[in-house]
């Protein structure tokens, strides 16, 4: 079975400061690709960030930042300067293929000014 | 907005009714998937089109469930029989998949539809 799990249901920071957010997942596939998004309050899902497992290099964008640990199966998201904006739930993803994605339970995070 | 729209945003219905769901892609894009989420759960994958193909269904989708793209641009989702537990967020979402060979592309969401059944 092909499973996301993100074991922090809620997290909190204050602005400006840095947040880890944690995912997991198993797979037996050796090539796959790994999201996260962004759910605001009654708002679309976003892509915030990507990462194809055959890179070695951890995927950045801005302020956001993963490490990506593919022994061990994990994928987290370090949000650095964290802004108000920020305030959302955030999605880990697992796709093997391209084809489906397996999406976790999610963590809410908070942001406090 | 070129973005993708979902129509209607919220469906109030009662059990054992019928309903349908409509999502417009970005146009460009080939790919065009079906998520549910409930609440406090991510979403999970219903069903997904490449043009106007339905290459993968869910175990999920019950035979009540039915997913058409007849042109490859927009999608409808019938919900036959409505029962109190299908009861969630209707999610779609369409990306550009080049070619044959694998990739992901980047998934743009719609703002879902919410269905609540009596």
């Amino acid at each position: 079975a092909q499973t996301v799990t993100q074991s922090q249901p809620e997290m909190s920071v204050q602005e400006a400061e840095t947040v880890t957010l944690s995912c997991t997942y198993d797979t037996s596939e050796s090539d796959y690709y790994l999201f996260w998004y962004k759910q605001p309050p009654s708002r679309q899902m976003i892509l915030v960030i990507r990462q194809e497992a055959y890179k070695q290099q951890n995927a950045t964008e801005n302020r956001f930042s993963v490490n990506f640990q593919k022994a061990a199966k994990s994928f987290s998201l370090k949000i650095s300067d964290s802004q108000l904006g920020d305030a959302a739930m955030y999605f880990c993803a697992y796709s093997p293929t391209g084809n489906q994605f397996y999406f976790g339970t999610g963590t809410s995070l908070t942001v406090i000014p | 907005d070129t973005g993708v729209s979902q129509n209607p945003r919220h469906k109030i219905t009662k059990r054992g009714q019928n309903v349908t769901f409509r999502c417009d892609p970005i146009s460009e894009h080939n790919r065009l998937y079906w998520y549910r989420q409930t609440l406090g759960q991510g979403p999970e994958f219903l069903t997904y089109f490449q043009n106007e193909a339905q290459l993968e269904k869910s175990r999920l989708l019950s035979d009540r469930f039915s997913a058409e793209r007849p042109k490859g641009s927009f999608s409808t989702l019938e919900i036959q029989r409505t029962e109190q537990g299908d009861s969630a967020m209707y999610l779609c979402a369409s990306s550009f998949q080049p070619g044959l060979a694998a990739s992901a592309g980047e998934l743009f969401f719609g703002e879902g539809s919410r269905l609540t059944v009596l």
